[in-house]
């Protein structure tokens, strides 16, 4: 079970970002990190709970250990603006709720 | 460039079952040592992942949808099957075929999905 959070983030572009997963028991960094903009399928930005996908920009980065785990965006850009996911991946394959960053 | 191309009928009568196929271009099924898989969505809603399986035909299933998911594969077609039986309301989803980022690992990240397929459960 992985509980995110927030579900809804109101920033502006150049605002620093987090987003958190807290899992319910230790799944070791077996943490991975997408993003989803409408209509298109998600995109994989994190694993290894802090390993950058290759391609994704520098300003996304992963951290945590044991149970919490956050999604930092340091400087949020316009293309930025959608809805993440954490997905725990120490058996069985679960995802978060998600949380929908939008426009403030 | 390695593509997912999900297919299969887009409205299912409640009860009956749900098939999609998955047809893979760019890479071989059976020469790699990857765990393909089915996540779906239900409109406006999160994710959940339904199963794996690897060209040999050994499955990872999801324990709380084992007893109505069946996924299959094809190494002569390059394509991985997804039956879901039994179904309601509640399977209405888009329904997307992923490979995973790591091979021979059947708990892992997913860095290939394909464009998704929207099946709707309705009379």
């Amino acid at each position: 079970q992985m509980t995110q959070s927030p579900s809804t983030l109101s920033a502006s572009v150049g605002d620093r970002v987090t987003i958190t997963c807290r899992a319910s028991r230790s799944i070791n960094n077996w943490l991975a990190w997408y993003q989803q903009k409408p209509g298109s399928a998600p995109k994989l930005l994190i694993y290894g709970a802090s390993h950058l996908q290759s391609g994704v920009p520098l300003r996304f980065s992963g951290s945590g250990s044991g149970t919490e785990y956050t999604l930092t965006i340091s400087s949020l850009q316009p293309d930025d603006f959608a809805t993440y996911y954490c997905q725990q991946y120490n058996d069985p394959l679960t995802f978060g709720g998600g949380t929908k960053v939008e426009i403030k | 460039q390695l593509q997912l191309h999900e297919s299969g009928p887009g409205l299912v009568k409640p009860s009956e079952t749900l098939s999609l196929t998955c047809s893979v271009s760019g890479d071989s099924i059976s020469r790699t040592n990857y765990y393909w898989g089915w996540i779906r969505q239900p409109p406006g809603k999160g994710l959940e992942w339904l199963g794996s399986i690897m060209y040999s035909g050994y499955t990872y299933d999801n324990p709380s949808l084992k007893s109505r998911v069946t996924i299959s594969v094809d190494t002569a077609k390059n394509q991985i099957s997804l039956r879901l039986k039994y179904v309601t309301a509640a399977d209405t989803a888009v329904y997307y075929c992923v490979r995973p980022r790591e091979r021979g690992a059947r708990a892992t990240s997913f860095d290939y999905w394909g464009q998704g397929s929207l099946v709707t459960v309705s009379s």
